[in-house]
Formats: C-alpha cells, sequence, structure tokens
C-alpha cells in the first residue's frame, strides 16, 4: 500500500487568504486525484492529475502534479467560507491520505 | 438521475455479528468499489467489482466480503465484527474503472457502529 501524507492536518484561515496544502510520497504514481468531502457526505472528486509537472486549475484552486509524480499541492486563492471541507488526495483505486481540513473563517 | 445511493444509513450492531451493506451506483457506471473510513482518517480502499468480480481488494481479511449483482448494484458483507470494524463505510461507482483519469462518485455512506 502506498503510504501518502497531507499536511497540514489542519488548517484556519480568514476569507480572501490564500492557501497550499500538500499531498507526499515516496512511492511514484501513475495518477493523483484530489477530492473534498463534507461532513455527513462523501467525496467529490475535484480533479485527476496524471503528468509530471502537470498544473490544473479550477476557478480559484490550482493542483500541481510534481515532476517526479511523488508529490502533489492544491493551492487555493482568496479562499471563501464556501471552500471549508475535509480535502483528500488518492492513487487510483488506493487508500486515500488523512486529509486536510480547512475551516475558513468569514 | 440519481447519483450512488447506499443502505442503510446508520447501522448498530455487536460484537461478532454480521453485516451486510448495500449500494446502487449512479446510473450508467458499472463498477463499483468500497472503502472504509475510520474518524479523522481518510477512506482506506477494502475492494472493486466489475462484472460481477472482484477485481482489486486493498489491505482488508477475509472477514470482508462482497457482491456485485447483474443490475450492478453491490453488497458488502463483514463477519466476526469487531470494535475496530466502526466507521464509515463509503461506495463509490464508476464506468469500467479503467483509465488513468477515471471519475468515481461517492455515496453519503453507511455509519456502522459496533458495541
Amino acid at each position: 500500500t502506498q503510504l501518502l501524507e497531507q499536511s497540514p492536518q489542519f488548517l484556519s484561515i480568514q476569507e480572501g487568504e490564500n492557501l497550499t496544502v500538500y499531498c507526499n510520497s515516496s512511492s511514484v504514481f501513475s495518477s493523483l486525484q484530489w477530492y473534498r468531502q463534507e461532513p455527513g457526505e462523501g467525496p467529490v472528486l475535484l480533479v485527476t492529475v496524471v503528468t509530471g509537472g502537470e498544473v490544473k486549475k479550477l476557478k480559484r484552486l490550482t493542483f500541481q502534479f510534481g515532476d517526479a509524480r511523488k508529490d502533489s499541492s492544491l493551492h487555493i486563492t482568496a479562499a471563501q467560507p464556501g471552500d471549508t471541507g475535509l480535502y483528500l488526495c488518492a492513487p487510483l483505486k488506493s487508500t486515500f491520505g488523512d486529509g486536510t481540513t480547512l475551516t475558513v473563517k468569514p | 438521475d440519481a447519483g450512488v445511493t447506499q443502505s442503510p444509513t446508520h447501522l448498530i450492531k455487536t460484537r461478532g455479528q454480521q453485516v451486510t451493506l448495500r449500494c446502487s451506483p449512479k446510473s450508467g457506471h458499472d463498477t463499483v468499489s468500497w472503502y472504509q473510513q475510520a474518524l479523522g482518517q481518510g477512506p482506506q480502499f477494502i475492494f472493486q467489482y466489475y462484472e460481477e468480480e472482484e477485481r482489486q481488494r486493498g489491505n482488508f481479511p477475509d472477514r470482508f466480503s462482497g457482491h456485485q449483482f447483474p443490475n450492478y448494484s453491490s453488497e458488502l458483507n463483514v463477519n466476526a465484527l469487531l470494535l475496530g470494524d466502526s466507521a464509515l463505510y463509503l461506495c463509490a461507482s464508476s464506468f469500467r474503472g479503467v483509465g488513468l483519469s477515471y471519475e468515481q462518485y461517492f455515496g453519503p455512506g453507511t455509519r456502522l457502529t459496533v458495541t
């Protein structure tokens, strides 16, 4: 099983601030997916990154896959309270990281 | 168009009992994966079913078994329940489970409590 480490574990910021969360492993991945999970619900897929060095944007969210395909980051610009949730990364058909719990205060 | 549905929503069982959880995939999907999510952790992959067969399995004991029916719905069975089996059990469906960027959609989960 590939071990994924996500950091930070918890992040609490004010509305309008920028933030970056990380997903790291010693293993190489063919692809990596990012999800957001809200309390009482299942995770919702945000993006899949496949190519080393790839950058994908989803509105205010920017996802990057490391050149060596061992790590990934998620950057949120001008965070809003609606961004609050648990952000998870996972390779396909495998165990997820433990996630970053993000709280954006109005 | 209904998304992924799971039943029951909540369940309380006693140690040593057996439990069956059910999942109906999103319309048009033919692959079902099951995950276990303990409190404060990310989902752990249990197994995936496609064409009524278990195709891939995570690091879970044989007490965890499953089944997929011809209509693509699926069941997760757990025997000889342990306190540590208490968790949110998530079902995810996708189409053919192949490719590097396939999308899977999760249901809301079944909260299992073992006492």
